[in-house]
């Protein structure tokens, strides 16, 4: 079954601390994977994707089929950053578009 | 405002209600998706669109769900007789035909079954 497992509920780093967001998925193919944050009463929206391989407000993500994850780093967490990051995997190998999500990690940081 | 609009943004409604969310997507995006959102969980999909066409219906769909796109613009989402499991956040979002996975998401409507 296709599935994206984030093992953090919560992630409290201090300003400047280097950050990992851990995703891992399920999925038989090629998947395409995602990263989606929500900051504080703001709608979700695209923060990169795998295929992209860019970098974001100084986050990167590196897909490792090996280990099946799609970890979202920064080498130093800005207070900005606090928000809800939510990973996802695309099921456009069925030409479907439709997303699924982990449950999202909650990121504090602080001063 | 270019982006994905959903109204209304709250709706509180009593247990065997029924309610009618609508999502206005992008004017040049075909591709309309519905989500459901519950606390502590990412967004679970329920269905999508192609222009005017529902091309999947999640589990998750019960037959008390309905959705609509019936000139491939706007959407309606409807639920008759609401349970308190209703209770959610309920988004849409909307993608060009040609960039289907890159989403844009609108603001939500909040239900809340009492």
């Amino acid at each position: 079954a296709q599935r994206v497992t984030q093992p953090e509920k919560l992630l409290s780093v201090f300003k400047g601390a280097p950050v990992e967001l851990k995703c891992n998925y399920s999925y038989s193919g090629s998947p395409e994977l995602f990263w989606y944050v929500q900051y504080s009463r703001q709608r979700l929206q695209l923060l990169l994707r795998h295929i992209s391989r860019e970098s974001i407000k100084g986050f990167t993500a590196d897909l490792n089929k090996g280990e099946t994850s799609f970890h979202l780093k920064k080498p130093f967490a800005q207070e900005e950053d606090s928000a809800m990051y939510y990973c996802a995997l695309s099921n456009y190998g069925g030409s479907q578009g439709n997303l699924i999500f982990g449950k999202g990690t909650k990121l504090s940081v602080k001063p | 405002d270019t982006g994905v609009s959903q109204d209304p943004r709250h709706k509180i409604t009593k247990r065997g209600q029924n309610v009618t969310f609508r999502c206005d997507p992008i004017s040049e995006h075909n591709r309309l998706y519905w989500y459901r959102q519950t606390l502590g969980q990412g967004p679970e999909f329920l269905t999508y669109f192609q222009n005017e066409a529902q091309l999947e219906k999640s589990r998750l769909l019960s037959d008390r769900f309905s959705a609509e796109r019936p000139k491939g613009s706007f959407s309606t989402l409807e639920i008759q007789r609401t349970e308190q499991g209703d209770s959610a956040m309920y988004l849409c979002a909307s993608s060009p035909w040609d960039r289907v996975i890159e989403y844009t998401f609108g603001s939500g409507t909040r239900l809340t079954v009492v």
